[in-house]
Parts: structure tokens; sequence; C-alpha cells
């Protein structure tokens, strides 16, 4: 299984500023996603991090909130743009192999927006 | 979008007891998982169960699949204090990205 990291684990943040969240995972793994997950909510899919090339973003998500990066096979940045107090979530990025299904997640970043 | 939908979305038992899940989807998938989250952190990945299988098991963990119905099952035994979080579903999506459920949250009390 792989080991994913997260930094920063919390932050406060104040309207209109923007937070880059970052995601390491202890081996190349071929797929990464991220997913955000509102208070009390289920996970909701952000976008895919493609490795060298722009991040494939779900409906309702667009690149100018949710810039991502992706410059390698084992780290992703994404960052929340611009952020407003319907932003505070925990982002959780995720990481998928080629030759296994299983889907492994990061510890979370919870982000609180005032 | 969310495909699968937990039932019920939330349950209380004693240490000891056997708790049930149960998770509903729409359309046909590849493979179903189960996760758990403690608490607002991240999510620990405990079982992948495919098309094929209809059961497997690990430790105290036991997931059943139907895909006639659509639907998948959950069962913790003997359940601890320590099994209280919230238990997720999630199918495959496009892309290899995951659709999850809402969640039942499970509270074991001693």
């Amino acid at each position: 299984s792989a080991v994913i990291s997260q930094k920063p684990s919390r932050d406060i943040c104040q309207r209109g500023t923007s937070l880059t969240i970052q995601c390491q995972v202890d081996s190349q793994v071929t797929m990464m996603f991220w997913y955000r997950q509102q208070p009390g909510q289920s996970l909701t899919l952000i976008a895919t991090a493609n490795q060298g090339s722009e991040a494939t973003y779900e409906s309702g998500f667009v690149i100018d909130k949710f810039p991502i990066s992706r410059p390698n096979l084992t780290f992703s940045t994404l960052t929340v743009s611009n952020m407003s107090p319907e932003d505070s979530s925990i982002y959780l990025c995720s990481a998928q192999s080629s030759s296994a299904y299983e889907q492994y997640f990061g510890p979370g970043t919870r982000l609180t927006v005032t | 979008s969310q495909q699968g939908e937990e039932d019920p979305q939330a349950l209380s038992i004693q240490e000891g007891e056997n708790a049930t899940m149960n998770c509903s989807y729409k359309t046909s998938i590849n493979n179903l998982q189960w996760y758990r989250q403690n608490s607002g952190r991240g999510l620990v990945h405990l079982i992948l169960i495919r098309s094929n299988e209809r059961e497997k098991h690990s430790g105290r963990l036991r997931v059943t699949l139907d895909t006639s119905k659509k639907s998948s099952s959950l069962l913790i035994t003997a359940s601890r204090a320590a099994d209280t979080a919230s238990y997720f579903c999630a199918t495959d999506a496009p892309g290899y990205a995951l659709n999850f459920g809402k969640g039942t949250s499970l509270l074991v009390t001693p």
C-alpha cells in the first residue's frame, strides 16, 4: 500500500487569500486525485492530477479556483485560491498505482476560512 | 457525483456486538471499496471487492457483494470502541476516481 502525507494538516486562513496543499506519496503512482469533504458530508472529487499535463476537473470545479500541479509521479499540489468561508472543508489527496485497484488517501488538510 | 448510498446513516451498538452496514449503487462497477474515517481525519482503506467476487474477509471484517441487486454489505464482528468511526463505500468512476456514498456513522459504546 502507498503511504501518503499531506502538508499542512490544518490551517486557518482569511477570506481572499490562497493556500497551497502538498501531497507526497512514498512510491511512484500512476493516478493522483484531489477530493473535498465539506463538514458532515461525503467526499467529492475535485480533479485528477495528471503528471506532466493539466489536471482534469470535475463539473463545478475550475482551474482558476483550484490550480493543481503534478511535476512527477510522487508529488502533487492543490491551491485553493481567493478563499471564501464556503471553501472551509477537508481536502484529501489520494493515489492509485496502475498495478492495483486500491486507492489510498492522505490524512487530509482541514481548512477553515474566516 | 455520488453513486453509493449507505444504510443506515447512523448506527449505535455496544462493544462485542456485530455491526452491519449496507451500500447500494446505481450503475455497473468493476470494484467496490470500503473505507473508515475517524473524526474528520483521512480515510483508511479497509477492503476492496471485485465485481466477480461475492464475499471477502479481512480480520473482523466481512464484505459481501451482490451485483444483481447492486448492493454490498460490511459486517464488523465483535465490535470494539475503537471501531467508532464513519464508514464509506466507494465505487469506481470514469478515470479511476471514486464515487463515495454518504457514509454510515458507527458508535460503539463500552
